[in-house]
């Protein structure tokens, strides 16, 4: 099956930092989404992204999906921002995710 | 309803038991997924409906876990005679679906433990 990985898996932010978060995968996919953890454990969909660039606020998303990468941008982070934040995509050969190892992003105040 | 919604939260069970973990999908929405989540990992794949038909259920990890959608809504995952190692969140999210995923929307999971 296609493989995931993230990196880094563990990040500490100063608030008001900004960081790139990085997701390669081993094959071409029908689509790519990213996704937070909160600390209460709620996982919420951040951006569904098969190609280009999304924005949302202080966050924003680039799938390459030639080059097999994606990046999460998180600008200007707050302490809210703090969790897990998974790469998760959908191959070609079904219809489920296949989620990476996660980056565990601590922002301190 | 508006969101996807698992019941229970926290189920503590003796081992050997027999738990059922409920989830109800965002209304309209075909496609519902069952995950577990093991603690500092990503979630992992158990099984899919599409309506009320499983799709795919390669994820089970054993016959134990069985899972159903008899009206194409709600959904229950059983787990007979648990283990130790069943021990985990267990997670859903739904999607429109209809040709690709879609969009998945995640539940706020069981969180399962067995003493």
């Amino acid at each position: 099956g296609i493989q995931v990985e993230q990196s880094p898996p563990d990040l500490i932010l100063q608030e008001g930092a900004n960081s790139t978060l990085r997701c390669n995968f081993s094959d071409s996919v029908n689509n790519l989404q990213w996704f937070h953890q909160n600390p209460w454990g709620q996982l919420i969909n951040l951006f569904y992204i098969p190609s280009g660039t999304k924005q949302n606020g202080r966050l924003s998303a680039t799938t390459v999906a030639t080059e097999r990468y994606s990046l999460l941008y998180i600008s200007s982070s707050q302490t809210t921002d703090s969790g897990v934040y998974f790469c998760a995509v959908e191959d070609n050969a079904g219809n489920m995710l296949t989620f990476g190892g996660g980056t565990r992003l601590m922002v301190k105040p | 309803g508006a969101g996807v919604s698992q019941s229970p939260r926290y189920k503590v069970t003796k081992r050997g038991q027999d738990v059922a973990l409920r989830c109800d999908p965002i209304s309209g929405h075909v496609s519902l997924y069952w995950y577990r989540q093991a603690l500092g990992q990503g979630p992992e794949f158990l099984t899919y409906f599409n309506y009320e038909a499983q799709q795919d259920k390669s994820g089970l990890p054993n016959d134990r876990f069985s899972a159903e959608r008899p009206e194409g809504s709600i959904s229950t995952l059983t787990i007979q005679r648990t283990e130790q190692r069943d021990s985990a969140m267990y997670r859903c999210a739904s999607s429109l679906g209809g040709g690709g995923m879609g969009r998945a929307f995640f539940g706020q999971g069981t969180r399962l433990t067995v003493v």
